[in-house]
């Protein structure tokens, strides 16, 4: 069965610190892509990263990177010094590929304190 | 261009009525998807259509319906309204239909069902 895990509801830091959000997956499938979404209080979904199955390889974008490693079905989201405006609430998800359904995590509430 | 755009933004019914939500994809995708936000959770999965057929469909009951028409808009219909389906509905779209490519959002209808 599919399933996101994302362990951590609410998380609050200082602005300019680092933040790790948490994200654990279960998936049969040997092909899937896992996401990362931000959603603002305005509600909608923006985009930040999709990563395929095959690539385990680490990305950064900005202050944002991703570390995704298959072992532990971990793909965990980390921002290096916060700033107010990345206050939000943060998904994970999964897709098997097979068509556009898309798994979502309860999500990581994040508050960036001035 | 213009991206995923949903009509009506917000929207309040009464227990019983019946309620229908609008989606136009952006241009040239062909695959829509419907979900579902409860307040506090993360977005569930409704429906897809791709090339005007039902792909997919979530653990909905059969109040719920959805259609796609040529021009691969797409409609959400929501029968015999329950308080429980009071949340914000969106709508996604992509070219190919599969999960490997990036689906991207409208900014949703907020429903409230009193």
């Amino acid at each position: 069965a599919q399933k996101v895990t994302q362990a951590q509801t609410e998380i609050s830091v200082v602005e300019k610190e680092d933040v790790t959000l948490d994200c654990v997956y279960e998936t049969r499938d040997t092909t899937y892509y896992l996401f990362w979404y931000k959603q603002p209080p305005s509600g909608e979904l923006v985009f930040l990263i999709r990563r395929n199955s095959f690539d385990e390889q680490n990305e950064i974008s900005g202050r944002y990177s991703w570390n995704f490693q298959k072992s532990t079905s971990s793909f965990n989201f980390t921002i290096t010094a916060s700033q107010v405006v990345d206050s939000a609430v943060y998904f994970c998800a999964l897709s098997e590929g097979r068509d556009d359904k898309i798994i979502f995590g309860k999500g990581t509430r994040l508050h960036i304190l001035p | 261009d213009a991206g995923v755009t949903q009509s009506p933004t917000h929207l309040i019914k009464t227990r019983g009525q019946h309620v229908t939500l609008r989606c136009s994809p952006i241009s040239g995708h062909k695959s829509v998807s419907w979900y579902q936000q409860v307040l506090g959770q993360g977005p569930q999965f409704i429906f897809q259509y791709y090339e005007k057929e039902e792909r997919g469909r979530g653990n909905f009951p059969d109040r719920f319906s959805a259609r796609q028409f040529p021009n691969y808009s797409s409609e959400l219909n929501v029968n015999a309204l329950l308080l429980g389906d009071s949340a914000l509905y969106l709508c996604a779209s992509s070219d190919a239909g599969t999960g490997a490519w990036e689906q991207y959002f409208g900014p949703g209808t907020r429903l409230t069902v009193t």
